[in-house]
């Protein structure tokens, strides 16, 4: 029988060129929001945050950009190398009645080749 | 410094027994957080603990399931009577406990319910 997989949005990129990884989110009241990284069998990494009273945070070759007007989150990754090869998860606390639970996206995969 | 453990890291076990996994958070952080990940999928939500209040389980999907954090440190995450579709990663979290911190993970248990 056909087997059903489940598949990531992935963004390929060469080794060198920027990467942009995008994220819509929808609950308005939102006002905290994070990018992880997930290696192969390891557990999420923290990268950036950034509060909805900042719309740009930059951290080393990092910049996350929130458009709240639009419910939208980037993260930029300058000069991508090999080791940012990963599952990228945006996260945000909107639908947390106390703001503590995460709440993440399906994640993109970012395969950076040489 | 050390960050979040968690045991076993990987957990192999038969339909119907209990399993128990175990985190350690980070030295100092009041809140704890445990997140369910299936194969390809973001992170779900199943319970935060803070300090010495009464936890939130408003993400445990059934009676089933049931954490415990003793003495404010340590936190077991208990699954009775497992099922195959308990499989995933269970991940566990902690940050210093303000509402918009940081949340670290650990590495995750993989649990394979056969």
């Amino acid at each position: 029988g056909e087997s059903v997989g489940l598949h990531l949005p992935t963004l390929s990129v060469q080794e060198g060129d920027n990467s942009i990884i995008n994220c819509a989110y929808s609950n308005s009241a939102s006002d905290y929001f994070i990018w992880y990284k997930q290696e192969s069998g390891k557990g999420p990494q923290f990268i950036i945050d950034i509060r909805s009273n900042m719309d740009k945070r930059q951290g080393q070759r990092v910049t996350v950009l929130l458009n709240k007007t639009v419910k939208h989150l980037s993260l930029q990754i300058a000069a991508t190398q090999p080791g940012d090869s990963a599952v990228y998860f945006c996260a945000e606390n909107g639908n947390s009645n106390s703001g503590y639970a995460l709440n993440f996206g399906k994640g993109t995969s970012l395969l950076v080749t040489p | 410094g050390a960050g979040v453990s968690q045991s076993p890291s990987n957990k192999v076990t038969e339909k119907g027994k209990d399993v128990e996994l175990r985190c350690d958070p980070i030295s100092g952080h009041t809140a704890l957080y445990w997140y369910r990940q299936s194969l390809g999928q973001g992170l779900e939500f199943l319970i935060y603990f803070q300090g010495n209040s009464a936890p939130d389980k408003s993400g445990l999907p059934s009676d089933r399931f049931s954490a415990e954090r003793t003495g404010g440190s340590v936190s077991t995450l208990t699954i009775q009577r497992t099922q195959q579709e308990d499989s995933a990663v269970y991940l566990c979290a902690s940050s210093k406990g303000a509402s918009r911190e940081t949340q670290y993970f650990g590495p995750g248990t993989r649990l394979l319910v056969l």
